[in-house]
């Protein structure tokens, strides 16, 4: 079975820091992969996904990820933080080979921003 | 696009007593849904895989006789927690896959039902 792992559960920075969030996951075949932002009393929305391709992709808000399959990492980045970025952010994984639909979340990374 | 709800947004209820809780895709039809349960600081966990005309698949440690879901539209799910407990208190999230097939699954969420059983 798949597994997600956040090794940082909360992260704090100022305005304008540049943000790396880890995420690494557990499965040896073909994986789709996620991040979602939950904002403050918000539901989850989908911040980026990697299918296929260039392993190196954008999502909303000037979010990107770079899946590297070598290290079974996919780390969310963003050059420049916001207040607005203050959210819980969770990386997930869907594992689709042998019939497998389950997405597997990680246990999430609380960011605040500091103004 | 892919807009997902969840009605209602919050219920208590008492222990003993039976609360449904409605998953509607808005937008698009979906074959699949999905149920998740989120404790509080915690991820989410996936309870069960809704599918349309079919019986529901529950993860394992998921009581089906407790935790009923229904999938009887392409917009629609439901899940009713029977004999609700303290202990099932929670926040219920679905969500619904678009499109239906799974090598290009995008899940698209619900905002939740903050249940609380007294």
């Amino acid at each position: 079975a798949q597994s997600v792992s956040q090794h940082n559960h909360h992260v704090i920075l100022s305005e304008a820091a540049s943000l790396e969030l880890g995420c690494n996951y557990s499965y040896g075949g073909t994986v789709n992969l996620f991040w979602y932002v939950q904002y403050p009393g918000q539901h989850l929305q989908l911040l980026l996904k990697y299918f296929s391709g260039d392993p190196l992709v954008k999502g909303i808000k000037g979010f990107e990820a770079e899946f590297i399959k070598s290290k079974f990492s996919f780390n969310l980045r963003k050059p420049s933080v916001q207040w607005s970025d203050t959210a819980e952010y969770f990386c997930a994984v869907n594992a689709f080979d042998f019939g497998n639909e389950k997405l597997t979340f990680g246990t999430g990374t609380r960011l605040t921003i500091i103004p | 696009g892919a807009v997902v709800s969840q009605h209602p947004s919050w219920v208590i209820c008492k222990s003993g007593t039976s609360v449904k809780i409605e998953c509607r895709s808005l937008d698009f039809q979906a074959t699949t849904m999905f149920w998740y349960r989120q404790f509080p600081k915690q991820s989410l966990m996936l309870m069960a895989t809704s599918n349309e005309g079919s019986k529901a698949t529950y993860e394992q440690g998921v009581e089906k006789d407790k935790f009923l879901i229904n999938h009887a539209s392409l917009t629609l799910s439901t899940l009713t927690v029977t004999s609700a407990h303290p202990e099932d208190s929670s926040f219920y999230i679905c969500s619904a896959r678009d499109p239906p097939t799974p090598s290009t699954d995008t899940q698209y969420f619900g905002p939740g039902t903050r249940l609380t059983v007294l």
